[in-house]
């Protein structure tokens, strides 16, 4: 059971990155699913979550308009969308899955995505 | 939103002896409260949930107690790899927030 990200990379002020995230040993859409973000030195940030009862997206103040999430359940996995992106942005992106259903408590990390945004 | 403010910051303390982590919520939480262990260069670890259910498999030595808006993560004898960040993380409302951080370091 696990969970992995990719995606990440540098990229210059107002361009976008695509995340993913690869769920293994379970069904995916059964469970939210969350991104949390780390800028460097610093602590975890609630980015955004999918639900999997009626997949409402929830979104942070700081990213709403800019990033999307997504889920393909036909290839187990959760996406975020970024749009232009700011120099705050920068940070490792984890997604995690929920205990169950649409509780917001994380069993399982992936080990995370470094999203670099310079010029 | 819910601010979470943790404290202390930094906490001092040798093996052995007793932890004690607070968490302060702006709002009641009532008891959707987790805990959670990071260590460098790792994604972040479930300890505890809804205020003092332990995660599966944490050894017994963790403890979390509170409701409303005061929550306490406890342990009772530090082991070495006990010495980590630790965050606390409100399921309340939305936006999911979560506190700032403790770090456990060995005095």
């Amino acid at each position: 059971v696990q969970l992995l990200e990719s995606g990440g990379g540098s990229v210059q002020p107002g361009g976008s990155l695509r995340l993913s995230c690869a769920a293994s040993g379970f069904t995916l859409r059964n469970f939210l699913m969350t991104w949390v973000r780390q800028p460097p030195g610093q602590g975890l940030e609630w980015v955004s979550a999918l639900s999997a009862s009626d997949n409402t997206a929830y979104y942070a103040d700081s990213v709403r308009g800019r990033f999307t999430i997504a889920r393909d359940n036909s290839q187990n996995t959760v996406s975020l969308q970024m749009n232009s992106l700011r120099a705050d942005d920068t940070a490792v992106y984890y997604c995690a899955k929920s205990t169950y259903s649409d509780k917001s408590v994380y069993d399982l990390w992936g080990q995370g995505t470094l999203v670099t945004v310079s010029s | 939103e819910i601010v979470l403010t943790q404290s202390p910051a930094t906490l001092s303390l040798s093996p052995g002896e007793r932890a004690t982590l607070s968490c302060r919520a702006s709002q009641s939480v009532d008891t959707y409260l987790a805990w959670y262990q990071q260590k460098p260069g790792q994604a972040p670890r479930l300890l505890i949930y809804d205020a003092s259910n332990r995660a599966t498999g944490l050894p017994a030595r963790f403890s979390g107690s509170g409701s409303g808006t005061d929550f306490t993560l406890s342990i009772s004898s530090l082991e070495p790899e006990d010495f980590a960040l630790y965050y606390c993380q409100q399921r309340r409302d939305w936006p999911i927030t979560f506190g700032q951080g403790t770090r456990l370091e060995i005095k």
